[in-house]
């Protein structure tokens, strides 16, 4: 059964910082995996999707990596903004019709 | 870029009443749709995937009876969920995926439901 866990819980950093998310599933067979952002009491938007056949993915300020020997994926953000403060979730897909496993999330809160 | 919309955004209603809540993607076909909730401050739960024409699956632990889907056509599916209470009180995100092959799921924003 695939489970994915992401570390930390919480972060909290001035702005400016540059950032690394943590992301790791358990079964390393996975087609692709999804970093998401989530506003509060809004939809998800998906940042990136890493191929299983690729090592990284970037968009702007983002930057996502993917070691699928390992079971673990990063999400690096740099130079944080206050408005880069939201919930972080990756998700890979399992089982049938490749439904997305999520992790519980990282919640960012970047401050002036 | 693929969008999906949800209907509605926000409801309140009684207990014991029946809420219906559509997922549209907008731009795309999506043969598959998924539905999950999300409790505060906790991740996303998958509660059924629909295929278009035929019955949802559910997951574990969710009442189908409870949670009816219907997936009418390639860019619209339903949930309802019928006699609702307290409990049921939640947010109800529904996805898409692109029949592409990329695989990618984008989200719908969203259905806060309030049962009174």
């Amino acid at each position: 059964k695939q489970e994915v866990t992401q570390i930390p819980a919480a972060l909290s950093v001035p702005e400016g910082e540059n950032l690394v998310l943590n992301c790791s599933f358990t079964d390393s067979a996975i087609y692709n995996l999804q970093w998401f952002r989530q506003d509060p009491g809004k939809g998800l938007t998906s940042l990136l999707l890493i191929q299983s056949s690729q090592r990284e993915q970037t968009s702007g300020r983002l930057n996502a990596s993917l070691d699928k020997s390992s079971g673990r994926s990063t999400l690096y953000i740099a130079a944080s903004q206050p408005g880069d403060s939201a919930t972080y979730l990756c998700a890979v897909p399992s089982g049938g019709y490749n439904k997305l496993i999520f992790g519980a999330g990282t919640r960012l809160a970047v401050h002036p | 870029g693929a969008v999906v919309s949800q209907h509605p955004s926000r409801v309140i209603c009684k207990s014991g009443t029946s809420v219906k809540i559509e997922c549209r993607s907008l731009d795309f076909q999506a043969t598959t749709m998924f539905w999950y909730r999300q409790f505060p401050k906790q991740s996303l739960m998958l509660m059924a995937t629909s295929n278009e024409g035929s019955k949802a699956t559910y997951e574990q632990g969710v009442e189908k009876d409870k949670f009816l889907i219907n997936h009418a056509s390639l860019t619209l599916s339903t949930l309802t969920v019928t006699s609702a209470h307290p409990e049921d009180s939640s947010f109800y995100i529904c996805s898409a995926r692109t029949l592409a092959g990329v695989n990618e799921q984008f989200f719908g924003p969203g259905t806060r439901l309030t049962v009174l």
